[in-house]
């Protein structure tokens, strides 16, 4: 069975740009979560979604949005990029709610320069 | 978000020897969660506590839930050069709407 995938891997983008980001949970798996990975800031939960709707969100702005599709799949979008927004981001599928079981892809490191 | 104190924040250990990590907060957790991450890996989940005071282990860790639910450690026995990495705490409180992570603790095995 195929992990969790996100696209891309990599990403430079400049301030003021939009990104948007993909992952695919592992098949079967409803629940997919993201979370902010910084060197200072440590791992910091971003939103969760169950069954294409958004079920909690951390406390991040405004400009960090996500969405789920019917397949499951999840994309999370940030506008108006700041230098600060340079970051590992990560996306974990579960196949219900239960956060303890979910499984972490390999991420995106997104810079922004 | 308040995020879990965990420590040390690194260490440097020699093939062999045990190692032993720990993380506290403020609040109470219902599950407390063990992550390795290796570099660029998402976090692998190690082992999970549901019960305060529950013992669990996986190979040569272990990990408790602390009676008070405000604490949780991790013990590696007999290191080996493939632990080297970053291991994380993470609790899930009684609502279960979000994880809070530690830090972090850096793991280097010396052979």
């Amino acid at each position: 069975k195929a992990g969790v995938t996100q696209t891309p891997r990599y990403l430079i983008k400049t301030r003021g740009q939009q990104v948007t980001l993909s992952c695919s949970p592992i098949s079967g798996h409803r629940s997919v979560s993201w979370y902010q990975q910084t060197p200072g800031q440590g791992l910091q939960f971003l939103f969760e979604y169950f069954s294409e709707t958004q079920r909690n969100k951390g406390n991040f702005p405004g400009r960090f949005s996500g969405r789920q599709f019917s397949n499951s799949r999840s994309e999370m979008n940030v506008s108006t990029l700041e230098l600060g927004d340079s970051a590992l981001y990560l996306c974990a599928s579960s196949l219900g709610l239960a956060q303890e079981t979910q499984y972490f892809g390999p991420g995106t490191r997104l810079l922004v320069l | 978000g308040q995020q879990l104190n965990q420590s040390p924040q690194s260490m440097f250990i020699q093939e062999g020897e045990d190692v032993s990590m720990n993380c506290t907060s403020s609040s109470i957790f219902n599950t407390w969660l063990w992550y390795k991450q290796d570099p660029g890996e998402g976090p692998v989940l190690l082992i999970a506590l549901y019960k305060a005071g529950e013992l669990t282990s996986n190979g040569r860790l272990t990990a408790q839930f602390g009676i008070t639910r405000k604490d949780s450690f991790l013990n590696i026995s007999a290191s080996i050069p493939s632990d080297v990495g970053i291991y994380f705490c993470a609790g899930l409180a009684d609502n279960n709407n979000d994880m809070r992570f530690g830090a972090g603790t850096r793991l280097t095995v010396k052979p």
